[in-house]
């Protein structure tokens, strides 16, 4: 039972544009959301998290927003450079164990 | 500051032979976690520790054991690896489960 879905797996945008992620998830107990970014050969690295006290958390070119109604989230890369091209998990942890459920991951390339 | 370190980082196995995958962080977290990486599929968990001494099932526990006999250690073993094994293996560690998850960089299994 995949309780986090990434329905995109992958997405192309042009260097310079808004690139824009989509989460949804199914377990109204969430109540903290992650995303982490993995380049190829290496291990996913933590980019940025929101709690469901916030609907907005802003890094820099990187800010997730979190519709608790529709339950869905969505992380923005504005602008997009080269080297954001990586595959980006969201994730959360359920609230009554220490398991974090993973989407299956978005490909993004940024074309120059 | 090496984080999380996992060994080895790529290996065949013929079916039925058995192995251990290694993983040492080196941040004094008590939380750590074994993930398997299939296409399309996302991070699933395998098992997990919360401190030293303690191992719980995750989602994909069937035909692996694992061992956290120190803090630092927690170790995979496949009793007799299954062409289904194969896949890239990621350690993980946290200090506690709402922090982020540091990852290793993989180890890439191939079971013939």
């Amino acid at each position: 039972d995949q309780q986090v879905k990434q329905n995109s797996p992958s997405l192309s945008v042009q260097e310079g544009r808004i690139s824009i992620l989509n989460c949804d998830y199914t377990n109204s107990m969430f109540d903290y959301f992650l995303w982490y970014k993995k380049y190829p050969a290496e291990g996913p690295t933590f980019l940025i998290s929101i709690s469901s006290i916030k609907d907005k958390n802003e890094d820099g070119r990187f800010t997730v927003f979190l519709n608790k109604s529709a339950k869905h989230l969505s992380l923005h890369i504005v602008p997009s450079q080269p080297g954001d091209s990586a595959v980006y998990f969201c994730a959360a942890p359920r609230s009554n164990d220490y398991k974090l459920s993973f989407g299956a991951g978005t490909t993004v390339t940024v074309r120059a | 500051n090496a984080g999380v370190t996992q060994t080895p980082k790529f290996r065949v196995l013929k079916t039925g032979q058995s192995m251990t995958l290694l993983c040492a962080q080196d941040m004094n977290h008590e939380y750590m976690y074994w993930y398997r990486q299939d296409p399309g599929m996302g991070l699933r968990l395998i098992h997990y520790s919360v401190g030293e001494g303690t191992t719980a099932k995750g989602e994909v526990p069937d035909g692996y054991n694992v061992s956290r006999l120190k803090k630092q250690n927690f170790l995979l073993g496949l009793e007799s690896a299954a062409p289904s094994q194969t896949s890239v293996y990621f350690c993980a560690s946290s200090a506690d489960r709402y922090q982020p998850q540091h990852f290793g960089d993989g180890t890439r299994l191939s079971i013939l």
